[in-house]
C-alpha cells in the first residue's frame, strides 16, 4: 500500500491567490483528517469526514478554508483567498479503526508570501 | 477543551541511554497514541493504548495507558542515532459520530553534542 499520498509537497503562492491541498487515503479508511502543523500551535484538527460525510470541521479556522471529499479516494482543502498566516504544513490522514489510529501523508509546507 | 501537556518539551540522549517522555490530560481518553515526527514527514504511528493500566512494547518502546485514563508514558531503551525526532502523544475520545484525536505540543529528541 502506498499509504496517505498528498500533492503538492510544497506550494508557494501569492497572497490573494486559491490554493487546493489534495489527499488520497489509503483504501478502505473510513475516516479522513485535515491537520495543519505550525511552530507556534502544533498539529490542529481542521476537519474530518466519515465516509465521505464531513463530521467536524470545529477546527477550520476561517470561511477562507472549504474541505470536500467527494468520494473515498480523494479529498481537497481549499483556501480562497490565501493569506500569509496561512503559512504551515498541512497534513492528509485517514483511519480504518473508527478514527483511533491515523495514518499521516507527507504533508503540503505551504508558503504565502 | 481537551488539551495534552507533554514533558518534558525537548531532551538530549546519548547513545545507549534509556529515555522516558509523558503526557497529561485534563479530562480522560479511551486511547492512547504515540507517534514520531522525522524532519519533512508526516507523524508515524509507534504505538496505540486501548485499556487503562495496558502496557505495550514495540521493539525498544514501550508505553502504558494510565490507570486514571489521563495520562501516559513513553520509554526508549538503549536511545539510538535514529531515534531523533519529535514524539507526539495523542487521545482519542470515542464519539457516537465518530472519533478525533487530540495530540500533545510533542518532546523533542536531540543528540547530545
Amino acid at each position: 500500500d502506498a499509504g496517505v499520498i498528498q500533492s503538492p509537497r510544497h506550494e508557494v503562492t501569492e497572497m490573494g491567490q486559491e490554493v487546493t491541498l489534495r489527499c488520497k487515503p489509503i483504501s478502505g479508511h473510513d475516516y479522513l483528517f485535515w491537520y495543519r502543523q505550525t511552530m507556534m500551535r502544533g498539529l490542529e484538527l481542521l476537519i474530518y469526514f466519515n465516509n465521505n460525510v464531513p463530521i467536524d470541521d470545529s477546527g477550520m479556522p476561517e470561511d477562507r478554508f472549504s474541505a470536500k471529499m467527494p468520494n473515498a479516494s480523494f479529498s481537497t482543502l481549499k483556501i480562497q483567498p490565501s493569506e500569509p498566516r496561512d503559512s504551515a504544513v498541512y497534513f492528509c490522514a485517514s483511519s480504518p479503526r473508527g478514527g483511533l489510529e491515523a495514518f499521516f501523508g507527507q504533508g503540503t509546507r505551504l508558503t504565502v508570501v | 477543551g481537551q488539551q495534552l501537556n507533554q514533558s518534558p518539551q525537548s531532551m538530549f540522549i546519548q547513545e545507549g541511554e534509556d529515555v522516558s517522555m509523558n503526557c497529561t490530560s485534563s479530562s480522560i481518553f479511551n486511547t492512547w497514541l504515540w507517534y514520531k515526527q522525522d524532519p519533512g514527514e508526516g507523524p508515524v504511528l509507534l504505538i496505540a493504548l486501548y485499556k487503562a493500566g495496558e502496557l505495550t512494547s514495540n521493539g525498544r518502546l514501550t508505553a502504558q495507558f494510565g490507570i486514571t485514563r489521563k495520562d501516559s508514558f513513553l520509554n526508549i531503551s538503549a536511545s539510538i542515532p535514529s531515534d531523533v525526532g519529535i514524539y507526539f502523544c495523542a487521545g482519542s475520545l470515542m464519539k457516537a459520530a465518530g472519533n478525533k484525536l487530540t495530540f500533545g505540543g510533542g518532546t523533542r529528541v536531540l543528540v547530545k553534542p
